[in-house]
């Protein structure tokens, strides 16, 4: 089955700076990338997602990168505020079947 | 809000009991996902139903067995707990036609003592 990974698993930056979390998957037939951002007590919520017929995607502060040579993806966050603070989750799977979810970035915006 | 709902929010248990969980799916959402959340684990897929079928199975235990109704709620049971069933259980659905958007639940936390 696929194998997702993801690094790092801690992440610090300063309020404003940019954080990149960037995931590997092993699946070449994989076609679903979907990123979710997960709050203390709550379910992992959709930020973004791409599609493997794209190599990049972007909304607002918020930007996500394939490559599906490279078998990785990218999830990009600039000028963080702390509202950003939270677990991002990439995930990898063909469309409509199961997510293989990555172990989690717990990313800190220090203001 | 992702419109999904989750019920309990909280059990406490003890090991060798029963337990059921349950999740009504968005308006119109055909497609049920169960996942488990632990600490060591991450999120790990259990199940899928869509429209009332088994789709597709993941790492889910035989103890553990689920179901969708015709009304699309779905119910996850699991049985003769564990201490190490202790985890976050999600549900999330995803409509008909999906490109793969799947929304989440906001979980039931399992207590297992």
């Amino acid at each position: 089955g696929e194998n997702v990974e993801q690094h790092p698993s801690t992440l610090s930056v300063q309020e404003g700076d940019s954080a990149v979390i960037k995931c590997t998957y092993s699946d070449s037939a994989s076609n679903y990338f979907p990123w979710y951002k997960q709050e203390l007590g709550k379910g992992p919520q959709l930020i973004i997602d791409i599609r493997s017929n794209v190599g990049e995607k972007k909304d607002q502060r918020i930007a996500v990168t394939l490559n599906k040579t490279a078998k990785h993806f990218s999830l990009h966050i600039t000028e963080t505020q702390p509202e950003d603070s939270a677990v991002y989750f990439c995930a990898a799977s063909l469309i409509r079947n199961q997510f293989y979810f990555g172990t989690g970035t717990s990313l800190t915006v220090i203001p | 809000d992702s419109g999904v709902t989750q019920t309990p929010k909280h059990l406490i248990t003890a090991t060798g009991q029963r337990v059921t969980l349950r999740c009504s799916p968005r308006s119109g959402d055909l497609s049920v996902y169960w996942y488990q959340q632990s600490l060591d684990q991450g999120l790990q897929f259990l199940i899928q139903y869509y429209n009332g079928e088994e789709r597709a199975k993941g790492n889910i235990l035989e103890r553990f067995s689920a179901q969708q109704f015709p009304d699309l709620h779905s119910e996850l049971n699991l049985s003769s707990l564990e201490l190490g069933d202790s985890a976050l259980y999600f549900c999330a659905s995803s409509p008909a036609g999906s490109r793969g958007t799947q929304y989440f639940g906001p979980g039931t936390r399992l207590l297992v003592l």
